[in-house]
């Protein structure tokens, strides 16, 4: 069965400092997904990245970096010297690979970061 | 940038009685999610929905659940006799039509329209 673990409750930085939100997960399928969404205060989804299950290659984007590897079910996302104004939810979500393209996500419980200044 | 939009942001119904969540998906997007989110909780899929059909849906998806697309731009989640545990922020999303053999197309979620039971 699908299933995205994100064992980081709440992490709380001081700005500047790097942080590492951890994401793991389990699939019995070879082809899938794999996306990270922000959520701020105001509610709504953010969508920040999406990689595939054939693509290890790591990412960067700005300050936000993200490092996949198959060999531990890992999709762990890096925000470099962060701010406050990430302040907000982070969701790791899996979409499994169906022969109908029906992707419905199984999202992680989320991680829940405080910047303060 | 194209977004989706959901309406109401916030309602508040007295158990029992019906309510009707609105959301207008991205134009050129053919399929359609609902997930709902109770307060500190993850993000749970409900439904998915193309070409006019539930495609899927979840456990939580019970028969005073539905779904509708009433004409060509809305897309809505008709809750029949809400129970106050369906007090949750209900996310719409979309996603654009994936080329033939290839899954995981990523979805848009509105805002939410955030529940609230009593």
């Amino acid at each position: 069965a699908q299933k995205v673990t994100q064992a980081q409750t709440e992490i709380s930085v001081v700005e500047k400092e790097d942080v590492t939100l951890d994401c793991v997960y389990e699939t019995r399928d070879t082809t899938y997904y794999l996306f990270w969404y922000k959520q701020p205060p105001s509610g709504e989804l953010v969508f920040l990245i999406r990689r595939n299950s054939f693509d290890e290659q790591n990412e960067i984007s700005g300050r936000y970096s993200w490092n996949f590897q198959k060999s531990t079910s890992s999709f762990n996302f890096t925000i470099t010297a962060s701010q406050v104004v990430d302040s907000a939810v982070y969701f790791c979500a899996l979409s499994d690979h169906r022969l109908n393209n029906f992707n419905k996500f199984y999202f992680g419980s989320g991680t829940k970061l405080n910047v303060k200044p | 940038e194209p977004e989706v939009t959901q309406t109401p942001s916030h309602q508040v119904t007295q158990m029992g009685q019906e309510v009707i969540l609105r959301c207008v998906p991205i134009s050129n997007h053919l399929y359609f999610y609902w997930y709902r989110q109770i307060l500190g909780q993850k993000v749970e899929f409900l439904v998915s929905f193309y070409n006019n059909e539930i495609s899927e849906k979840s456990e939580i998806f019970d028969d005073q659940f539905s779904v509708e697309r009433p004409d060509g731009s809305n897309f809505t989640l008709k809750i029949r006799s809400t129970k106050l545990e369906d007090s949750a922020m209900y996310f719409c999303a979309s996603s654009e039509h994936p080329p033939s053999g290839r899954a995981g197309e990523t979805q848009y979620f509105g805002p939410g329209t955030r529940l609230l039971v009593l």
